[in-house]
């Protein structure tokens, strides 16, 4: 079946540091690819989106691009700031099937001034 | 506005007692999503509906009811015989097919004493 995979966190960084969340997926076919983000004590908000290889989504300085050959999405951003903050999710929806999404783990990133 | 609402934001219980999450969406969507999320933990799938009048188990559906009477929503009961239901409680929607991205509530936290 479909797995979306990411990085263990917490990751920790300075404020203005470069970012990079880890994931990789498995699915049948052709899916669209997802970056979910969660504050606390809140729901998940789409965050950037990309439906198909080489694709790039962006949103507020992140960045993900749909890599078929590694099947990867790894979410970037250049510069963090503490209001970055947050719970990021990785998840994937198939181009058959049922069209329900999968969902990574979340991975929590925690940004100190 | 467009968007998803679920209340109470909090919600208190005593052990042996069935309690009722709202979830409400005016984005006439068809499909309806319900997610346990614990501490730390990513999303688990209880239900999901795609159409009014049927919805479908996800993976941990024991101890849930839903029903999908109208469109716009998707009410989660707790019963009993959920061995643990202290959780956060996500609802979501989406239109149909995978190209589409979630939209999420705000979520309910729910505690049973």
């Amino acid at each position: 079946g479909d797995s979306v995979t990411q990085m263990e966190g917490p990751v920790t960084l300075s404020e203005e540091a470069f970012l990079t969340i880890n994931c990789t997926y498995t699915a049948t076919g052709y899916p669209s690819l997802f970056w979910y983000v969660q504050y606390p004590g809140e729901g998940l908000q789409l965050l950037l989106k990309a439906t198909k290889a080489d694709d790039k989504g962006s949103n507020k300085g992140f960045e993900a691009t749909y890599r078929k050959e590694t099947t990867s999405f790894h979410l970037e951003k250049g510069s963090v700031q503490v209001s970055d903050s947050a719970v990021y999710f990785c998840a994937l929806t198939s181009s058959g099937g049922s069209y329900i999404p999968t969902f990574g783990r979340g991975t929590s990133l925690i940004v100190h001034p | 506005d467009g968007g998803i609402t679920q209340s109470p934001k909090y919600l208190f219980r005593k052990e042996g007692q069935n309690v009722t999450l709202s979830c409400e969406q005016n984005l006439n969507h068809d499909a309806m999503y319900w997610y346990r999320q614990d501490p730390g933990q990513g999303l688990r799938l209880i239900y999901y509906s795609q159409i009014v009048n049927d919805f479908q188990k996800g993976d941990i559906a024991e101890g849930y009811s839903v029903s999908r009477e109208k469109k716009e929503s998707f009410p989660l009961t707790v019963t009993s015989a959920q061995k643990n239901p202290t959780a956060f409680y996500l609802c979501a929607s989406s239109p149909l097919g995978g190209r589409n991205e979630q939209y999420f509530g705000p979520g309910t936290r729910l505690t049973v004493t």
